[in-house]
């Protein structure tokens, strides 16, 4: 089965400093989204984009965070300058289609990436 | 306020035997329940879909239900592995069919199973 694929699987930063989360969307997906998990707690939705803007962000999606397609394959998430609240796993997902409006579409996860602020 | 509340948090049964898990949502308007299988360190997998007007699903050996009138779903398994050790997790998304609503899923807390040899 096809999958979203994430780089790198863990990145440890220091507070204050830029990261850019990397993710392969399915290839012929045409939305995608980035949520997070803080350890112990609840995916939380960030983002989501198509057509090479955002559709709709979470409050906690704040200046901070910006999202791009710099090519045809990759999707991005850059935090500017981290928090040590901003430690938790970043999931990247697709979808072929809208993802409420056809009711059955599937969301298709990667497997995270773990970032540690220090 | 939409909430997605499971229970029970965690769970351990033995090998070959079944297992239900609750969830009870608050999410309204409503437009489909999702079901997701995590493995630890990974990213949710997907189980189930359901819509409003559907009772039920099956995927091998799982078996999702849904009642919309109270707001609750559970979600079966059957003949359980040591393979499906894994967090297991309700997703609502809000809004109707007719429009196109949010893409902000909102999570439960999910319910651990863990199965024992």
């Amino acid at each position: 089965e096809p999958e979203v694929t994430q780089t790198p699987s863990h990145q440890v930063t220091q507070m204050g400093q830029e990261v850019i989360l990397r993710c392969v969307p399915i290839s012929n997906h045409l939305y995608f989204y980035w949520y997070r998990q803080i350890l112990g707690q609840k995916v939380e939705f960030l983002v989501s984009f198509y057509n090479n803007e955002i559709s709709e962000k979470s409050e906690i999606f704040d200046d901070q965070f910006s999202v791009e397609r710099p090519d045809g394959s990759n999707f991005t998430l850059k935090i500017r300058s981290t928090k040590l609240e901003d430690s938790a796993m970043y999931f990247c997902a697709s979808s072929e289609e809208y993802l409420v409006a056809t009711l059955g579409e599937k969301l298709f996860f990667g497997s995270g990436t773990q970032l540690s602020v220090l | 306020k939409n909430q997605v509340e499971q229970s029970p948090q965690s769970l351990i049964i033995l090998e070959g035997k079944n297992c239900t898990l609750q969830c009870n949502y608050t999410v309204s308007p409503f437009s489909n329940l999702r079901w997701y299988k995590q493995d630890t360190g990974r990213g949710p997998v997907s189980l189930t879909i359901m819509t409003f007007s559907e009772n039920t699903k099956s995927n091998g050996r799982y078996t999702a239900t849904l009642d919309a009138d109270t707001k609750q779903s559970s979600l079966h398994i059957t003949a359980s592995q040591l393979s499906d050790s894994a967090s297991y997790i309700c997703v609502v998304s809000p809004g109707t069919p007719e429009k196109d609503s949010s893409y902000k899923l909102i999570f439960g807390s999910g319910t651990r199973l863990l199965v024992r040899p």
